[in-house]
């Protein structure tokens, strides 16, 4: 089956780092997904990193993958306040013949003074 | 491109009515999606399309639940009749699928806020 699970929030303070975490089910996903919604707004890629790679970095955010345990992470370094919005995992799943997005269903962090 | 973009952007009805939600995918995508989002259900895939061909549409909710994709630029969401229960934000987004596993960005409109009282 496909399910994507997140904890639904998570509260940090301004300068710290956030880690967002999420557990995934088809084993056989190729590209695994982090998006972000901010308020009023549609989701937004944010990141993404391929099934064969265990760890990718851009500025500010480390996405760390653990294909054993399909359990993939978002962190945030020097997390600010316009970091607070809602972030999806997703996982990439192949059905009938075409790629499908299967969403979690979001973790809002809100970060505070 | 403009983007994925919705219609109406927010909508008021009373339960009972029909509601119809509209999406035009960016041009040149060849699959769209249907999501509703609840706070008490985070992001659920409602039906997608490919090639304007419905592939799965096990996350509608009921009958009272449609859409359809009479071309490649056009889609709808209908409601008939509308319940209190299905106030929600309804999310349309596209991308370029291909038959292979390779990545995927869906682009997301802006989403239409519908509320039924």
């Amino acid at each position: 089956g496909e399910d994507v699970e997140q904890s639904l929030f998570l509260s940090v303070r301004e300068g710290d780092s956030s880690v967002i975490n999420c557990t995934y089910t088809d084993s056989s996903s190729t590209y695994l997904y982090w998006y972000k919604q901010e308020p009023g707004a549609g989701l937004q890629l944010l990141t993404y990193i391929f099934s064969n790679m265990d760890m990718k970095q851009d500025q500010r955010l480390t996405v760390l993958l653990n294909k054993k345990d399909k359990h993939l992470s978002l962190r945030i370094a020097d997390t600010q306040t316009g970091d607070s919005a809602i972030y999806f995992c997703a996982e990439s799943h192949l059905d009938g013949g075409y790629n499908k997005l299967i969403f979690g269903a979001g973790t809002r962090l809100a970060v505070h003074p | 491109d403009a983007g994925v973009i919705q219609s109406p952007r927010h909508e008021v009805t009373e339960m009972g009515q029909e509601v119809t939600l509209r999406c035009k995918p960016i041009s040149g995508h060849n699959s769209l999606f249907w999501y509703r989002q609840t706070m008490m259900r985070g992001l659920e895939l409602l039906i997608y399309f490919n090639n304007n061909v419905p592939i799965d549409d096990s996350g509608m909710p009921e009958d009272r639940f449609s859409a359809k994709m009479p071309n490649a630029s056009f889609s709808t969401l209908k409601i008939q009749p509308s319940e209190p229960r299905d106030s929600a934000v309804y999310f349309c987004a596209s991308s370029f699928a291909v038959t292979a596993p390779m990545n995927t960005e869906a682009f997301f409109g802006q989403g239409t806020r519908l509320t039924v009282v």
